[in-house]
């Protein structure tokens, strides 16, 4: 079983659609979730990340995350055509240069098309 | 500009034939990394570095090789490739201890045939 499960899509929506993500983890340990968002031949981008359960909010963007059930989600209200990118969820516990045990595990990444 | 530059961008190479990927950061980031990208596999590390002349395995570390003898250089190096090395690859930096963020390069797309 994959650390990080997500589903590949493509998920194609008409613009200004309502959009939602989702990913699911195993490990329990995990302390903190990502979202980075990967246009087409270029490197992943920090979208945003947060340490506890609920809802984080940055514009248009709602990551929600709940621990008890391992489930993480993005949406994307009133999508638009430049929203169309791979959106990566990334889980991860530690912390860089701080501990050993540090690590960050990625999702394969979902397609998302928002059509004019 | 800050960023993470990797040169080259593109790469069709033979079996066997020793390659490196260069790496560069303008951020004076400690952290630096490796990641390959396949199709349903995600990200997965292969190496990082926490600091100059320290570096450690990540998942898939095998038939690769690293080096940090400068800050801001951390260059890949596949001493004999091979077809399932074939793959899209990231360097990505990170600013200090605690920052979760990673900046990432654009990529070096790799063919071994």
């Amino acid at each position: 079983q994959k650390e990080v499960e997500q589903d590949p899509g493509p998920l194609s929506v008409p613009e200004g659609a309502i959009v939602s993500l989702n990913c699911t983890y195993s490990n329990s340990a995990f302390q903190y979730f990502m979202w980075y968002r990967q246009y087409s031949r270029k490197g992943p981008e920090l979208l945003m990340y947060t340490y506890s359960s609920g809802n984080k909010e940055d514009g248009r963007f709602t990551a929600q995350v709940d621990k008890s059930s391992k489930y993480i989600s993005l949406f994307i209200r009133d999508s638009q055509p430049s929203d169309s990118a791979t959106y990566l969820c990334a889980v991860g516990f530690g912390r860089p240069l701080m501990d050993s045990s540090y690590k960050l595990i990625f999702g394969s990444g979902t397609r998302l098309l928002v059509r004019p | 500009e800050a960023q993470v530059t990797q040169n080259p961008r593109y790469l069709i190479t033979v079996t066997g034939k020793k390659l490196t990927v260069t790496c560069s950061q303008n951020m004076n980031h400690e952290y630096m990394s490796w990641y390959r990208q396949d199709p349903g596999l995600g990200l997965r590390q292969i190496y990082y570095s926490m600091n100059v002349e320290v570096t450690d395995k990540g998942d898939v570390p095998e038939g690769y090789k690293v080096s940090r003898k400068e800050k801001r250089n951390f260059p890949l190096i596949l001493e004999s490739p091979s077809p399932n090395q074939t793959s899209l690859y990231f360097c990505a930096s990170s600013l200090t201890s605690g920052s979760h963020e990673q900046y990432f390069g654009p990529g070096t797309r790799l063919t071994v045939t």
